[in-house]
């Protein structure tokens, strides 16, 4: 099965500074990947979202890059601000009776102000 | 529209009693899924429901039970709750087959602090 993984565990930039997280797959047939933000006792949100027939898609301040031949994605956050603090989760998805989602296990963001 | 609504918010169990999570939705999603999320740990998948009438086991299934009678509603139950399902469960959904319902996102409800003693 699907098998994601996603680093660093932890990440500390001071305000201002870009931040990335990279996760890797191991299914092939992957072809959705959306990024979740997940601000503490809250529910994880969609921030921004790629499929397998786009390289890179930017939304402000975030974009994301997707790399199929060697199976990575990376969520890229610029001029970050201390409310970007949060856990940030990877997803992989495919169609197979019904559309399966595999999580990273997340990493969690520190904006120091 | 309220999106995923999830019930009870919170709840506190002594060993061995039973209860019922209840998750709806009103974006008529086809697909609904139960995760438990552990302190410092990502989602794992409980179970998940492709469709009315339909169930199916994913990461973590053991000791649990669902159903899906009604499309807007995934039921998650625990018979003989333990220490170790103490945890936070969500729940979330996906799919509309008013339009490609593949690879979408998924929403999730608020989720429930479950704590068994």
């Amino acid at each position: 099965g699907e098998n994601v993984e996603q680093h660093p565990s932890t990440l500390s930039v001071q305000e201002g500074d870009s931040a990335v997280i990279k996760c890797t797959y191991s299914d092939s047939a992957s072809n959705y990947f959306p990024w979740y933000k997940q601000e503490l006792g809250k529910r994880p949100q969609l921030i921004i979202d790629i499929r397998s027939n786009v390289g890179e898609k930017k939304d402000q301040r975030i974009a994301v890059t997707l790399n199929k031949t060697a199976k990575h994605f990376s969520l890229h956050i610029t001029e970050t601000q201390p409310e970007d603090s949060a856990v940030y989760f990877c997803a992989a998805s495919r169609e197979n009776y019904g559309q399966n989602f595999v999580f990273g296990p997340g990493t969690r963001l520190s904006v120091l102000p | 529209n309220a999106g995923v609504t999830q019930t009870p918010k919170f709840r506190v169990l002594k060993t061995g009693q039973s209860m019922t999570l209840l998750c709806a939705q009103d974006m008529n999603h086809e697909y609904m899924y139960w995760y438990r999320q552990d302190p410092g740990m990502g989602l794992r998948l409980i179970h998940y429901s492709v469709g009315e009438g339909t169930t199916a086991k994913g990461e973590v299934p053991d000791g649990y039970n669902v159903s899906r009678l009604k499309k807007q509603n995934f039921l998650l139950g625990l018979e003989s709750a333990a220490p170790s399902q103490t945890s936070v469960y969500f729940c979330a959904s996906t799919g509309n087959r008013g339009a490609d319902y593949s690879n979408q996102p998924q929403h999730f409800g608020d989720g429930t602090r479950l704590s068994i003693l």
